[in-house]
């Protein structure tokens, strides 16, 4: 089982400032099959990133995904008020199809 | 637009069943796979299990081999997840998510089971 640690766990910016979340697997990803979740309180999460850079439909291009092999970050260029979430890595490139812990981007 | 809804979650006993549905609208449903995944509240998710778009392959995590079944009905557009032997640690909130390429695309809005007596 692939493990995926992010980091920060707790992360404090104000809006306008540049995010970066980091996610680390225990393996390396196969294919760069790694994507990046939003989740708000009370939502499903959503999609952001696929491919390790890929950004799915309708994401605004100031997410940008980067990264291969063990190593992969989510940057947020300029946060927006409504960027503030829970944000989860997830691997898809073996089963079981893990996910990583979160990172809690908080005002 | 896609949607995907699920249903018949609730509280149950300890050691009881419990079959949760997801309902699709608004895609080709028999093109897609279907994964559920749950989250207990306040905490992480977790993956649970995957279907193909035929129903010709299956794949569970450890911790409910055995003990949950997942299934589908390609003429309903539906999936299901039939949970026995339910425990305490099972209670979380349960999601269907959609797959194409690998990566869960479209999610529900999940249903909540209660293991409790």
């Amino acid at each position: 089982e692939i493990v995926l640690t992010q980091s920060p766990g707790t992360l404090s910016l104000s809006p306008g400032e540049r995010a970066t979340l980091s996610c680390r697997a225990s393996q390396s990803v196969i294919s760069n099959y790694l994507a990046w979740y939003q989740q708000k309180p009370g939502q499903a999460p959503r999609l952001l990133i696929s491919g390790a850079s890929r950004r799915a439909t309708g994401i605004p291009d100031r997410f940008s995904g980067s990264g291969s092999g063990t190593d992969f970050t989510l940057t947020v260029s300029r946060l927006e008020p409504e960027d503030f979430a829970v944000y989860y890595c997830q691997q898809y490139g073996s089963s079981p199809f893990t996910f990583g812990g979160g990172t809690k981007l908080e005002i | 637009q896609v949607q995907l809804v699920e249903s018949g979650g609730g509280v149950v006993q300890p050691g009881r069943s419990l079959r949760l549905s997801c309902a699709a609208s608004g895609f080709t449903f028999s093109n897609y796979g279907i994964h559920w995944v749950r989250q207990v509240p306040g905490k992480g998710l977790e993956w649970l299990a995957m279907i193909r778009y035929d129903g010709g392959k299956t794949m569970y995590a450890d911790s409910v081999r055995g003990r949950f079944i997942i299934s589908r009905d390609n003429s309903k557009n539906s999936v299901f997840l039939q949970m026995n032997s339910l425990t305490v640690a099972d209670t979380a909130r349960y999601y269907c998510a959609r797959t194409f390429t690998g990566d869960f695309d479209y999610w529900g809005q999940g249903t909540l089971v209660t293991v409790s007596s």
